[in-house]
Protein backbone atom coordinates (compact mmCIF):
# COMPACT_ATOMS: atom_id res chain seq x y z
CA UNK A 1 0.00 0.00 0.00
CA UNK A 2 1.13 3.37 -0.78
CA UNK A 3 1.56 5.69 2.81
CA UNK A 4 0.47 9.21 2.54
CA UNK A 5 2.14 11.58 4.70
CA UNK A 6 0.61 14.30 5.73
CA UNK A 7 2.49 17.13 7.54
CA UNK A 8 2.05 19.15 9.63
CA UNK A 9 -1.08 17.47 11.49
CA UNK A 10 -2.04 20.72 12.65
CA UNK A 11 -1.28 24.41 12.84
CA UNK A 12 -2.12 28.05 13.56
CA UNK A 13 -2.88 30.91 11.60
CA UNK A 14 -4.74 34.16 11.30
CA UNK A 15 -7.45 35.69 8.86
CA UNK A 16 -5.23 36.55 5.68
CA UNK A 17 -2.69 34.21 6.33
CA UNK A 18 -1.00 32.16 3.88
CA UNK A 19 -1.01 28.29 4.94
CA UNK A 20 0.79 25.15 2.94
CA UNK A 21 0.37 21.79 3.94
CA UNK A 22 3.00 19.30 2.42
CA UNK A 23 1.71 15.26 1.58
CA UNK A 24 4.27 13.39 0.81
CA UNK A 25 3.61 9.30 -1.06
CA UNK A 26 6.34 6.77 -0.13
CA UNK A 27 6.42 5.37 -3.80
CA UNK A 28 6.12 7.64 -7.02
CA UNK A 29 2.49 8.35 -7.45
CA UNK A 30 2.28 10.76 -10.75
CA UNK A 31 -0.14 13.37 -10.04
CA UNK A 32 -2.64 11.48 -8.68
CA UNK A 33 -2.96 13.46 -5.43
CA UNK A 34 -6.68 14.99 -4.38
CA UNK A 35 -7.27 17.45 -1.47
CA UNK A 36 -10.31 17.32 0.55
CA UNK A 37 -11.90 20.06 3.58
CA UNK A 38 -13.97 18.80 6.40
CA UNK A 39 -15.25 20.39 8.79
CA UNK A 40 -16.56 19.16 11.77
CA UNK A 41 -19.53 16.89 11.57
CA UNK A 42 -19.58 17.00 8.06
CA UNK A 43 -18.68 14.41 4.95
CA UNK A 44 -14.94 15.32 3.58
CA UNK A 45 -15.38 17.68 0.22
CA UNK A 46 -13.52 17.53 -2.53
CA UNK A 47 -10.92 20.85 -3.30
CA UNK A 48 -8.44 19.87 -5.87
CA UNK A 49 -7.59 16.85 -7.78
CA UNK A 50 -5.06 15.60 -10.29
CA UNK A 51 -2.77 17.37 -7.76
CA UNK A 52 -3.30 21.19 -8.99
CA UNK A 53 -6.73 20.96 -10.63
CA UNK A 54 -9.23 23.09 -8.58
CA UNK A 55 -12.86 21.11 -8.43
CA UNK A 56 -15.53 23.25 -9.83
CA UNK A 57 -17.20 26.01 -7.21
CA UNK A 58 -14.20 26.15 -4.86
CA UNK A 59 -12.63 29.08 -4.50
CA UNK A 60 -9.38 30.26 -6.48
CA UNK A 61 -7.66 30.82 -2.86
CA UNK A 62 -7.17 26.90 -2.77
CA UNK A 63 -4.24 25.86 -4.83
CA UNK A 64 -2.07 22.80 -5.16
CA UNK A 65 0.96 21.35 -6.86
CA UNK A 66 3.57 18.81 -7.25
CA UNK A 67 3.85 15.66 -8.97
CA UNK A 68 5.88 12.11 -8.09
CA UNK A 69 6.21 12.16 -4.32
CA UNK A 70 6.20 15.30 -2.75
CA UNK A 71 2.81 18.13 -2.94
CA UNK A 72 1.84 21.12 -1.67
CA UNK A 73 -1.32 22.37 -1.22
CA UNK A 74 -1.71 26.67 -0.37
CA UNK A 75 -4.58 28.42 0.62
CA UNK A 76 -3.44 31.92 -0.38
CA UNK A 77 -5.28 34.13 2.20
CA UNK A 78 -7.08 32.32 4.44
CA UNK A 79 -10.68 33.11 5.34
CA UNK A 80 -13.01 32.38 8.33
CA UNK A 81 -14.48 29.79 7.34
CA UNK A 82 -10.98 28.18 6.32
CA UNK A 83 -10.35 26.96 9.66
CA UNK A 84 -10.79 23.29 9.50
CA UNK A 85 -9.51 19.76 8.70
CA UNK A 86 -7.47 19.16 5.24
CA UNK A 87 -6.37 15.72 4.10
CA UNK A 88 -4.67 14.63 0.84
CA UNK A 89 -5.41 11.07 -0.47
CA UNK A 90 -3.52 9.60 -3.46
CA UNK A 91 -5.59 7.99 -6.36
CA UNK A 92 -2.46 5.91 -8.18
CA UNK A 93 -3.87 2.76 -6.95
CA UNK A 94 -6.02 1.14 -4.82
CA UNK A 95 -6.35 0.76 -2.06
CA UNK A 96 -6.88 4.50 -1.95
CA UNK A 97 -4.59 5.57 1.09
CA UNK A 98 -5.26 9.39 2.85
CA UNK A 99 -2.82 11.45 4.81
CA UNK A 100 -3.26 11.74 8.15
CA UNK A 101 -4.89 15.38 7.88
CA UNK A 102 -3.99 19.02 9.15
CA UNK A 103 -6.07 20.66 11.48
CA UNK A 104 -6.25 24.79 10.45
CA UNK A 105 -6.99 26.53 13.75
CA UNK A 106 -7.05 30.36 14.69
CA UNK A 107 -4.16 31.72 16.19
CA UNK B 1 -27.83 18.17 -8.76
CA UNK B 2 -25.66 14.51 -7.56
CA UNK B 3 -26.72 13.77 -4.16
CA UNK B 4 -25.91 10.51 -2.01
CA UNK B 5 -28.16 10.01 0.95
CA UNK B 6 -27.16 7.25 3.72
CA UNK B 7 -29.53 5.32 6.12
CA UNK B 8 -29.11 6.43 9.77
CA UNK B 9 -27.37 5.68 12.66
CA UNK B 10 -26.84 1.79 14.18
CA UNK B 11 -25.96 0.98 17.71
CA UNK B 12 -24.93 -3.03 16.82
CA UNK B 13 -23.48 -5.45 19.64
CA UNK B 14 -20.11 -6.97 19.19
CA UNK B 15 -20.07 -10.07 16.83
CA UNK B 16 -23.16 -8.68 15.14
CA UNK B 17 -23.30 -7.25 11.48
CA UNK B 18 -24.80 -3.96 9.70
CA UNK B 19 -25.34 -2.63 6.87
CA UNK B 20 -25.21 0.57 5.37
CA UNK B 21 -27.30 2.08 2.30
CA UNK B 22 -26.60 4.31 -0.30
CA UNK B 23 -29.17 6.10 -2.44
CA UNK B 24 -28.16 8.10 -5.11
CA UNK B 25 -29.97 11.14 -6.66
CA UNK B 26 -29.23 13.11 -10.02
CA UNK B 27 -27.51 10.80 -11.71
CA UNK B 28 -26.99 7.19 -13.82
CA UNK B 29 -26.34 4.76 -10.88
CA UNK B 30 -24.44 2.49 -12.86
CA UNK B 31 -22.37 4.73 -14.85
CA UNK B 32 -20.21 5.87 -11.50
CA UNK B 33 -18.21 3.53 -9.11
CA UNK B 34 -18.99 4.04 -5.71
CA UNK B 35 -16.72 3.79 -2.32
CA UNK B 36 -16.63 3.29 0.98
CA UNK B 37 -14.60 5.10 3.58
CA UNK B 38 -14.63 4.65 7.32
CA UNK B 39 -13.78 7.39 10.13
CA UNK B 40 -13.06 6.92 13.61
CA UNK B 41 -14.04 8.76 16.24
CA UNK B 42 -11.44 11.74 16.26
CA UNK B 43 -9.60 9.70 13.44
CA UNK B 44 -8.51 10.25 9.78
CA UNK B 45 -10.31 8.68 6.62
CA UNK B 46 -10.41 4.97 6.15
CA UNK B 47 -11.17 3.80 2.49
CA UNK B 48 -12.33 0.22 2.88
CA UNK B 49 -13.56 -0.41 -0.90
CA UNK B 50 -15.39 0.48 -4.27
CA UNK B 51 -18.28 -1.56 -6.07
CA UNK B 52 -18.28 -0.82 -10.04
CA UNK B 53 -22.52 -0.85 -9.94
CA UNK B 54 -23.17 -1.78 -13.70
CA UNK B 55 -20.85 -5.05 -12.92
CA UNK B 56 -21.24 -5.63 -9.49
CA UNK B 57 -17.55 -6.26 -9.34
CA UNK B 58 -16.32 -4.88 -5.86
CA UNK B 59 -12.38 -4.53 -4.65
CA UNK B 60 -11.98 -4.69 -1.11
CA UNK B 61 -9.07 -3.30 1.22
CA UNK B 62 -7.28 -6.28 2.72
CA UNK B 63 -7.90 -4.95 6.59
CA UNK B 64 -11.46 -5.77 5.50
CA UNK B 65 -11.64 -8.85 3.48
CA UNK B 66 -13.79 -11.40 4.97
CA UNK B 67 -15.59 -9.13 6.67
CA UNK B 68 -17.11 -6.57 4.41
CA UNK B 69 -19.32 -7.10 1.42
CA UNK B 70 -20.38 -4.41 -1.10
CA UNK B 71 -23.27 -4.47 -2.96
CA UNK B 72 -25.72 -2.36 -5.18
CA UNK B 73 -29.41 -2.61 -6.31
CA UNK B 74 -29.68 -0.85 -9.38
CA UNK B 75 -33.66 -1.00 -9.87
CA UNK B 76 -33.42 1.69 -6.81
CA UNK B 77 -30.59 3.01 -7.48
CA UNK B 78 -28.77 2.22 -3.73
CA UNK B 79 -25.56 0.98 -2.82
CA UNK B 80 -24.49 -1.15 0.08
CA UNK B 81 -22.09 -1.93 2.44
CA UNK B 82 -22.67 -4.66 5.09
CA UNK B 83 -19.77 -5.34 7.29
CA UNK B 84 -20.05 -8.47 9.78
CA UNK B 85 -18.47 -9.57 13.08
CA UNK B 86 -18.12 -6.36 14.18
CA UNK B 87 -15.95 -5.19 16.95
CA UNK B 88 -15.47 -1.86 19.23
CA UNK B 89 -13.50 -0.67 17.29
CA UNK B 90 -15.50 -0.68 13.93
CA UNK B 91 -17.24 2.16 15.51
CA UNK B 92 -17.19 4.86 12.70
CA UNK B 93 -18.74 7.33 10.47
CA UNK B 94 -19.60 5.22 7.33
CA UNK B 95 -19.26 7.04 4.16
CA UNK B 96 -19.85 6.08 0.53
CA UNK B 97 -18.81 8.70 -2.18
CA UNK B 98 -19.08 8.73 -6.01
CA UNK B 99 -16.44 8.88 -8.27
CA UNK B 100 -16.99 11.37 -10.36
CA UNK B 101 -15.42 9.76 -13.62
CA UNK B 102 -17.46 7.21 -16.05
CA UNK B 103 -15.08 3.89 -16.00
CA UNK B 104 -12.03 3.85 -15.93
CA UNK B 105 -12.56 5.06 -12.43
CA UNK B 106 -10.13 8.24 -11.52
CA UNK B 107 -10.11 6.89 -7.51
CA UNK B 108 -11.64 10.55 -6.77
CA UNK B 109 -14.34 10.76 -4.35
CA UNK B 110 -17.18 13.71 -5.11
CA UNK B 111 -19.57 13.78 -3.63
CA UNK B 112 -19.98 12.06 -0.67
CA UNK B 113 -22.44 10.90 1.19
CA UNK B 114 -23.86 12.38 4.60
CA UNK B 115 -22.69 9.69 6.63
CA UNK B 116 -24.21 6.94 8.73
CA UNK B 117 -22.50 6.75 12.21
CA UNK B 118 -22.02 2.69 13.66
CA UNK B 119 -21.40 2.44 17.11
CA UNK B 120 -20.78 -0.99 18.35
CA UNK B 121 -21.05 -1.15 22.22
CA UNK B 122 -22.23 -4.42 24.32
Amino acid sequence: DIQMTQSPSSLSASVGDRVTITCRASQNINSYLSWYQQKPGKAPKLLIYAASSLQSGVPSRFSGSGSGTDFTFTISSLQPEDFTTYYCQQSYSIPLTFGGGTKVEIK
Amino acid sequence: QVQLVQSGAEVKKPGASVKVSCKAFGYTFTGYYMHWVRQAPGQGLEWMGRINPNSGVTNYAQKFQGRVTMTRDTSISTAYMELSRLRSDDTAVYYCARDPSTPPPREILDPWGQGTLVTVSS
